[in-house]
């Protein structure tokens, strides 16, 4: 079984740098990592993915990067803004009814 | 278009009592997922609808859970009796088939369960 592991529960970031959350897991076999968001008394929201054929994946502020041989990816957000304040989750896709497996979530301050 | 909708938003319960959460997905989307997050910890995953049929309920955690999707629209979870360690957060999330990687969640309903 895939186990996803965040190991930081909370990061802080000045407004303008870089933010970056890690995400490691254990099992080689999967096909996407996916990063949902999420603000408080809200579900969680997709962000952006990656699959494991690829090593990379931007989407404007966003960038996922993924090594395979650590077994790890990392999410970048440059430049971090407030309103990007929300809890992060990495989770991956798998088993036969496609269920996500998320990580316990990093709480991202970013103070202006 | 309407996202996925989830009702109550809350609810507080004494233990033994009986409650049942609903969940309308986004219209068209076959799948429907339930997930719990417990005590701010990990969001498991709890069972899986393709239309009106349960495909995969490995992650509910005992049989005072039922789950149904009458006629494959909106799907019920009925808790019965609630105990203590029930409380947390149920959220359901809804995809098309074949964009399966891309789920849509719900607000989640509060379940505490005194």
């Amino acid at each position: 079984d895939q186990q996803v592991k965040q190991n930081s529960p909370s990061l802080s970031v000045q407004e303008g740098r870089i933010s970056i959350l890690n995400c490691d897991y254990t099992n080689s076999m999967f096909d996407y990592f996916l990063w949902y968001k999420k603000y408080p008394a809200e579900g969680p929201t997709f962000l952006i993915s990656i699959s494991s054929i690829k090593d990379k994946n931007e989407d404007g502020r966003f960038t996922v990067f993924l090594n395979k041989s650590a077994k790890h990816l990392s999410l970048h957000i440059v430049p971090s803004q407030p309103g990007d304040s929300a809890v992060y989750f990495c989770a991956d896709i798998s088993g036969s009814a496609r269920q996500l497996t998320f990580g316990s979530g990093t709480q991202l301050t970013v103070l202006p | 278009e309407a996202g996925v909708t989830q009702f109550p938003s809350h609810s507080v319960i004494e233990k033994g009592q009986t409650v049942t959460l609903r969940c309308d997905p986004i219209s068209g989307h076959d799948n429907l997922y339930w997930y719990r997050r417990v005590m701010g910890k990990e969001i498991k995953f709890l069972l899986h609808f393709v239309k009106e049929s349960k495909q995969d309920e490995s992650g509910m955690p005992n049989n005072r859970f039922l789950a149904e999707r009458t006629g494959g629209t909106y799907s019920t979870l009925k808790v019965q009796p609630a105990e203590l360690e029930d409380s947390g957060v149920y959220f359901c999330a809804s995809s098309q088939d074949g964009r399966q990687e891309t789920q849509y969640f719900g607000p989640g309903t509060r379940l505490l369960v005194l």
